[in-house]
């Protein structure tokens, strides 16, 4: 049963473009949730966050949007660069702002290839 | 500032023997968070811990599985009587205060169980 869904494996842009990660969740509970970057052979990386109170969060080139009514968010990357290229998580949290606790549920992720 | 370290890189262990696995938190962090990552799949949440305490284990496969952060020295994640399935990424990750937001990962050990 997963709670937190990234139904694309993978998606392929062109440098300079926009790209766009979603993320479906299932649990009404989560109220935070956080994307991060993973290159191979390291640790996730956190990129950006949004706590349910909010519908968007920006940082630089990323932009978080969260549609609570649809259970759905994305991840923007305007413009992108070839060093984006990485596998991006969703994860999401019921422990509040921050979230608190740890136990962040991930999505399986989506590999991200940015072309020059 | 070193950033969280995680020894060993890689872990080659033959079933049945034990695998320790350890977490050295960045400096001035009290918080530690063991994930795992099994191939093809996202990072599942194993266990929360302050210092000498454990807060959340809800994650932790009930039996032969095993962690502890001590008051002096690393967080061990330990896996006794390995078995193939065992075989993942583990990931630690530390954070100052509860908020895992703050949090910084670690390069992960990986454990392949032959």
């Amino acid at each position: 049963d997963q709670q937190v869904k990234q139904n694309s494996p993978s998606l392929s842009v062109q440098e300079g473009r926009i790209s766009i990660l979603n993320c479906d969740y299932t649990n009404s509970m989560f109220d935070y949730f956080l994307w991060y970057k993973k290159y191979p052979a390291e640790g996730p990386t956190f990129l950006i966050s949004i706590s349910s109170i909010k519908d968007k969060n920006e940082d630089g080139r990323f932009t978080v949007f969260l549609n609570k009514s649809a259970k759905h968010l994305s991840l923007h990357i305007v413009p992108s660069q070839p060093g984006d290229s990485a596998v991006y998580f969703c994860a999401a949290s019921a422990g509040g702002v921050g979230g608190s606790q740890g136990n962040l549920i991930f999505g399986k992720g989506t590999k991200l290839s940015v072309k020059p | 500032n070193a950033g969280v370290m995680q020894n060993p890189r890689h872990l080659v262990r033959r079933r049945g023997q034990e695998a320790r696995l350890r977490c050295s938190p960045m400096k001035g962090h009290s918080h530690v968070y063991w994930y795992r990552q099994l191939p093809e799949e996202g990072l599942k949440f194993m266990v929360y811990l302050q210092k000498e305490n454990i807060i959340d284990e809800s994650g932790m496969p009930k039996e032969r599985f095993s962690a502890e952060f001590p008051k002096e020295g690393p967080s061990i994640l330990r896996i006794q009587q390995v078995v193939r399935g065992d075989s993942a990424a583990y990931f630690c990750a530390s954070s100052p205060g509860g908020v895992i937001a703050e949090a910084f990962f670690g390069q992960g050990t990986r454990l392949t169980v032959v």
